[in-house]
């Protein structure tokens, strides 16, 4: 069985600062995917990056980047330049090529910006 | 396109009543899955279907609640006899059917806010 564990109940950080929220899981598959999902205060479920565990190259979209240690079953989140519209809930969730393929889902990381 | 289309919004339900939850994937898309999430909490996998069958419902609780993705309609998610614990938001998601697709992770519905009084 998968386990997903956030640590940071919550986080928050300056507008335009950088924040890391990490994520640690446990599984006994070596294909994979890792994502991270924000969810607003609207409740919709955002996907804001995936993650190839075969691939050792960092996954990045824009402002969003990942640290992906496969060794350590680390998954963390970087968000530069923080934003205000950046204020959810997010969670990072790994997926597994075999049975339902069903996304596991962490307790989530409240991340709040400061003006 | 229109996305996943999760209704009602919002049910409200007394204690014992039947809430029915409705859940259209986005067309193409032939897996349905079902989330349940507690406040402050993440989302808990409960069932996978797939057209006309369950693939895996161990999520689901044993008792009152049932899935069910016919070969014509939405997806439902019908939970008898309603508790003040199911008081909740229930998502659906929706996923291609190659395997390709597992990278794609899966596109959310809103959601529906199950409140029970």
């Amino acid at each position: 069985a998968q386990t997903v564990t956030q640590s940071q109940p919550e986080m928050s950080v300056q507008e335009a600062e950088t924040v890391t929220l990490s994520c640690t899981y446990d599984t006994s598959e070596s294909d994979y995917y890792l994502f991270w999902y924000k969810q607003p205060p609207s409740r919709q479920m955002i996907l804001v990056i995936r993650q190839e565990a075969y691939k050792q190259q960092n996954a990045t979209e824009n402002r969003f980047s990942v640290n992906f240690q496969k060794a350590a079953k680390s998954f963390s989140l970087k968000i530069s330049d923080s934003q205000l519209g950046d204020a959810a809930m997010y969670f990072c969730a790994p997926r597994i090529f075999q049975g339902a393929q069903k996304l596991v889902f962490g307790q989530g990381t409240r991340l709040t910006i400061n003006p | 396109n229109a996305g996943v289309m999760q209704n009602p919004r919002h049910l409200v339900r007394r204690r014992g009543q039947e809430a029915r939850l409705r859940c259209s994937p986005m067309k193409g898309h032939s897996h349905v899955y079902w989330y349940r999430q507690l406040p402050e909490e993440g989302l808990k996998f409960m069932v996978y279907l797939q057209k006309e069958n369950i693939i895996d419902e161990s999520g689901m609780p044993k008792e009152r609640f049932s899935a069910e993705f016919p070969k014509e309609g939405p997806s439902i998610l019908r939970i008898q006899q309603v508790v003040r614990g199911d008081s909740a938001a229930y998502f659906c998601a929706s996923s291609p059917l190659w395997t390709g697709a597992v990278g794609k992770g899966y596109t959310f519905g809103s959601g529906t806010r199950l409140t029970v009084v």
